[in-house]
């Protein structure tokens, strides 16, 4: 069965410190990838995806994220956190149906909190 | 703009008094989705529909039923609603196999 885990509840890091979320994903073919951020009270923004080609992924805000098929992972980064990046986020994968893919699956979030 | 709106974003109910929570998307999307986000869970699907009158169960169906008559509304409806269908609840669209576009969300209490 398709599963995604983010092994992180709460992560803590100061302002301007570099950032990386961990995801592993159980998936029994070459997956659709997502990264989405929530900030408090707000819907959920895609911050990147991975479909096929380059394992390595740009997003939106400065977001960066690795494939790595032989690790199951799809690791969220970034260089230089700002106060802005607090929130929740969530990986998921999403599962391949023909013509394209009808079901996210998310792991339980990653709650990011930045110290000045 | 193009957005996905739900409404109501709040609502306190009682137990068994049926609700719906409407969701509409100005995309002309195929696809569209409900889900229920709880601490710990993460986001799970409760119902998505392919097209017109194409809706099909996900992950956690019990409790709730969908429609889709047109392509711009995929109303969520709670028959009786108990406790445990207190939740964040988040409508999504897309076009088959591209990025889901999410609703602001509906925080649902019963009572």
């Amino acid at each position: 069965a398709q599963s995604v885990t983010q092994p992180d509840i709460h992560i803590t890091v100061s302002e301007g410190a570099s950032l990386e979320l961990r995801c592993n994903y159980s998936y029994g073919a070459t997956p659709y990838l997502f990264w989405y951020v929530q900030s408090p009270g707000q819907g959920l923004q895609l911050l990147l995806k991975y479909f096929s080609g380059d394992t390595l992924v740009q997003g939106i805000k400065g977001f960066e994220a690795e494939f790595k098929r032989s690790q199951s992972s799809f690791n969220l980064r970034k260089p230089s956190v700002h106060w802005s990046d607090a929130a929740e986020y969530f990986c998921a994968v999403g599962a391949r149906f023909s013509g394209g893919y009808n079901k996210l699956i998310f792991g339980a979030g990653t709650r990011l909190a930045v110290h000045p | 703009e193009a957005q996905v709106t739900q409404n109501p974003r709040y609502l306190i109910t009682v137990t068994g008094k049926k609700l719906t929570v409407t969701c509409s998307q100005n995309m002309n999307h195929e696809y569209m989705s409900w889900y229920r986000q709880d601490p710990g869970l993460g986001l799970r699907q409760i119902y998505y529909s392919m097209n017109v009158e194409a809706t099909d169960k996900g992950d956690v169906p019990e409790g709730y039923k969908v429609s889709r008559k047109e392509k711009r509304n995929f109303p969520l409806i709670l028959e009786s609603p108990s406790p445990n269908q207190t939740s964040l609840y988040f409508c999504a669209s897309s076009r088959v196999g591209e990025k889901l576009f999410f609703g602001s969300g509906t925080q649902l209490s019963v009572l």
